[in-house]
């Protein structure tokens, strides 16, 4: 699987977007960008994923550009809730495996 | 729905014992994986075992072993436990298509 770059913390004022930006510069064509978060000391928790088009559902929006190198998880309206540890995480899709290979991720600090 | 059940939530062992961890997967889901987190590494990916295979391993020794049983339920086992085991131990469920169910973990200490 394509390795992926990560800040190491930001911080986001409540109410206000918060954008973490993923650079995978070495994707495949066949791979999937996959986000996950976890609050401190829980499992990890599925965010969002998509292969090169924009996707959006109730927690977040996934924005991938057209190269497919980086993208951006956009939470609109973060709320202290959100304050976690969010991995960007690149994998094959279709049905075989799932592991998945977790960098240090970005430490999200929500601010009230 | 149920989520994914991981027993015991906390365990504490002495170096040299065996542990035994188990791991219920959200129902219908055939394709359930183990991690491993620790503060050094950070999660590790353990194995997966699928329609009670195991379908890929990660980079541990031979003392990590797992088995999945008919019904999907899924226990890994530690042999000769070191401190360096100590850690929370993550299982995950999925269908393997989209998204991965975590459960809350077991966290083992070894003393």
């Amino acid at each position: 699987d394509a390795k992926t770059t990560q800040p190491t913390s930001m911080d986001c004022a409540e109410g206000r977007a918060a954008n973490l930006p993923c650079n995978h510069s070495t994707i495949s064509g066949n791979e999937y960008v996959y986000w996950y978060r976890q609050i401190h000391s829980q499992g990890p928790q599925y965010i969002i994923h998509g292969l090169k088009n924009n996707e959006t559902n109730e927690m977040a929006s996934l924005i991938i550009t057209e190269d497919r190198k980086s993208s951006t998880l956009i939470l609109p309206h973060a709320t202290l809730r959100d304050t976690a540890v969010y991995y960007c995480i690149v994998r094959v899709g279709g049905a075989g495996s799932y592991q998945l290979t977790f960098g240090k991720g970005t430490k999200l600090s929500v601010i009230p | 729905k149920a989520g994914v059940t991981q027993t015991p939530r906390y365990l504490i062992k002495t170096r040299g014992q065996q542990v035994t961890l188990s791991c219920s997967p959200i129902s219908g889901h055939r394709s359930v994986s183990w991690y491993q987190q620790t503060p050094g590494q950070g999660l590790q990916f353990l194995f997966e075992y699928f329609s009670e295979t195991q379908r890929n391993k990660g980079n541990f020794p031979g003392r990590f072993s797992g088995r999945q049983f008919s019904n999907s339920r899924s226990e890994m086992n530690v042999s000769t436990l070191e401190l360096g085991d100590s850690a929370l131990y993550l299982c995950a469920s999925t269908t393997g298509l989209d998204e991965a169910f975590f459960g809350q973990g077991t966290r083992l200490t070894v003393v």
